[in-house]
């Protein structure tokens, strides 16, 4: 199974600031990598996938890169409603998910 | 508006089994590979199963492996998930998902349910 790390578990910062959460797979999964934010109490929404590719209606503000084991999401300018647990998912072998990390806020 | 809308959650003693349903509207089902995710209380998400959009295709995640059934009835467009020999480590909501390829298991999720309550408890 591929084991999908992301860092940091939390997170918090400021309307505008920006941050990024990296996640790390055990092995390679070439650009199968998606990001998800989930809100308390509602269903994941799918913000990219291919590592990079931008979900219609997604902000732009929300950006990914990387290749292989390491992959980043960037938020570039943070909005009060980005507040949300974030996900990565490999799609490389089966699927698997990273343990999230919440972003709250100042 | 596409839509996924999950059923037959509910209360089960360690060793139950329980069948869940997925219906899907507004979307050709029969040509998207379809996944089952969970979360557990206050826990991160767990892929489960995935089927590819012919029937044909099955995959687990390890920890259900033996014990989960993924199917589905494209004339009905449904999806199902099977659950046997559950036990209280199977606690979660559990949640039906569009893979965004029509090939079989895996790939990104782009449409999701609301999710469907199983609590595994004596």
């Amino acid at each position: 199974d591929i084991q999908m790390t992301q860092s940091p578990s939390t997170l918090s910062a400021s309307v505008g600031d920006r941050i990024t959460i990296t996640c790390r797979a055990s092995q390679s999964v070439s650009s199968w990598l998606a990001w998800y934010q989930q809100k308390p109490g509602k269903a994941p929404k799918l913000l990219l996938s291919g590592a990079s590719d931008l979900q219609s209606g997604v902000p732009s503000r929300f950006s990914g890169s990387g290749y292989g084991t390491e992959f980043t999401l960037t938020i570039s300018s943070l909005q009060p409603d980005d507040s949300a647990t974030y996900y990565c998912q490999q799609y490389n072998i089966h699927s698997s998910f990273g343990q999230g990390t919440k972003l709250e806020i100042k | 508006e596409v839509q996924l809308l999950e059923s037959g959650g509910g209360l089960v003693q360690p060793g139950g089994s329980l069948r869940l349903s997925c219906a899907a509207s507004r979307f050709s089902f029969s040509s998207s590979a379809m996944s089952w995710v969970r979360q557990a209380p206050g826990k991160g998400l767990e892929w489960v199963s995935g089927i590819g959009a012919s029937n044909t295709n099955t995959y687990y995640a390890d920890s259900v492996k033996g014990r989960f059934t993924v199917s589905r009835d494209n004339s009905k467009n449904t999806l199902y998930l099977q659950m046997h020999n559950l036990n209280p480590g199977d606690t979660a909501v559990y949640y039906c998902a569009r893979e965004t390829s029509s090939a079989s298991c895996c790939d990104a999720l782009d449409i999701w349910g609301q999710g469907t309550v199983v609590t595994v408890s004596s």
